[in-house]
C-alpha cells in the first residue's frame, strides 16, 4: 500500500530539547511539506521541498530545521529555539505541485505526530 | 492575495437532515479548490476537489461542492448526515503562483446529534 508515514504517534520532550519527527513516502511524489495545527486553527506551513537536497521556508518556519536528502524522507527537527512546540504536526506530499491542474497539487497527509513539551 | 474563509466555526446537525459547510475565497488566479475532513487525531482526507471540468464536485462519503465564481464560493452540502461525519472540515485553495501552496481555512467542526 502505497502512503505516508508519520512516527512516532505520540512524542513527549523536556524543555530545551531537540527532537526530530520523521515523515516517509512510498507515493513516488516529488514535493513534500510540513504543517503545525493548534486546537481551533487551520494549518500553518512550516517548510515544503519541491525536489530532493531543496526546501523553501513556509509562514512559520522559525525555530524548525529540515532535510531532504532522499525523495522519500523529510524529517523535521523542532530546536529548542521554537518557543511554543507543544502541536499537532502533519507531513503531507503532493505528485508535481508546479504543474496545473488539481491532480498534481493534491495533497496526500500522513496520520500526524502529536509533540507534547514537558 | 489568496485567502480562504470558512464561514462558521461550528455546525450541528441532527442525523438525517442535511448538512451547510460554507466557504469563501479569494484569488486573482483561476483556483484550485480542496476539502479535506479530519477526523480527531488524524490526518487529513481529501474529499473533493474542484478541476474546472465541471462546477458541481461529487466527491467521497456522498459530499458535493459548487464552485460559484460569482459568489467566490465552494460550499460542500450532503443530503443526509451520518453519525460518522462527524469531524473537522477544512476549504483549502492553491496559491497559483510563486510556491504554490495550499492556504487552509480554519476549519468547521461538524456536530451530528441522533
Amino acid at each position: 500500500d502505497g502512503g505516508i508515514t508519520q512516527s512516532p504517534k505520540y512524542l513527549f520532550r523536556k524543555e530545551g530539547q531537540n527532537v526530530t519527527l520523521s515523515c516517509e513516502q512510498n507515493l513516488n511524489h516529488d514535493a513534500m511539506y510540513w504543517y503545525r495545527q493548534d486546537p481551533g486553527q487551520g494549518l500553518r506551513l512550516i517548510y515544503y521541498s519541491q525536489i530532493v537536497n531543496d526546501f523553501q521556508k513556509g509562514d512559520i518556519a522559525e525555530g524548525y530545521s529540515v532535510s531532504r536528502e532522499k525523495k522519500e524522507s523529510f524529517p523535521l527537527t523542532v530546536t529548542s529555539a521554537q518557543k511554543n512546540p507543544t502541536a499537532f504536526y502533519l507531513c503531507a506530499s503532493s505528485i508535481d505541485p508546479q504543474r496545473e491542474g488539481s491532480s498534481y497539487n493534491e495533497q496526500f497527509f500522513g496520520p500526524g505526530t502529536r509533540l507534547t513539551v514537558l | 492575495a489568496q485567502s480562504v474563509t470558512q464561514l462558521d466555526s461550528h455546525v450541528s446537525v441532527s442525523e438525517g437532515t442535511p448538512v451547510l459547510l460554507r466557504c469563501n475565497y479569494s484569488s486573482s488566479y483561476s483556483p484550485s479548490l480542496f476539502w479535506y475532513v479530519q477526523h480527531p487525531n488524524k490526518g487529513l482526507q481529501l474529499l473533493l476537489k474542484y478541476t474546472s471540468a465541471a462546477t458541481l464536485v461529487k466527491g467521497i462519503n456522498g459530499f458535493e461542492a459548487e464552485f460559484k465564481k460569482s459568489e467566490t464560493s465552494f460550499h460542500l452540502t450532503k443530503p443526509s448526515a451520518h453519525m460518522s461525519d462527524a469531524a473537522e472540515y477544512f476549504c483549502v485553495v492553491l496559491i497559483s503562483t510563486g510556491r504554490r501552496a495550499l492556504t487552509f481555512g480554519s476549519g468547521t467542526r461538524l456536530q451530528v446529534q441522533p
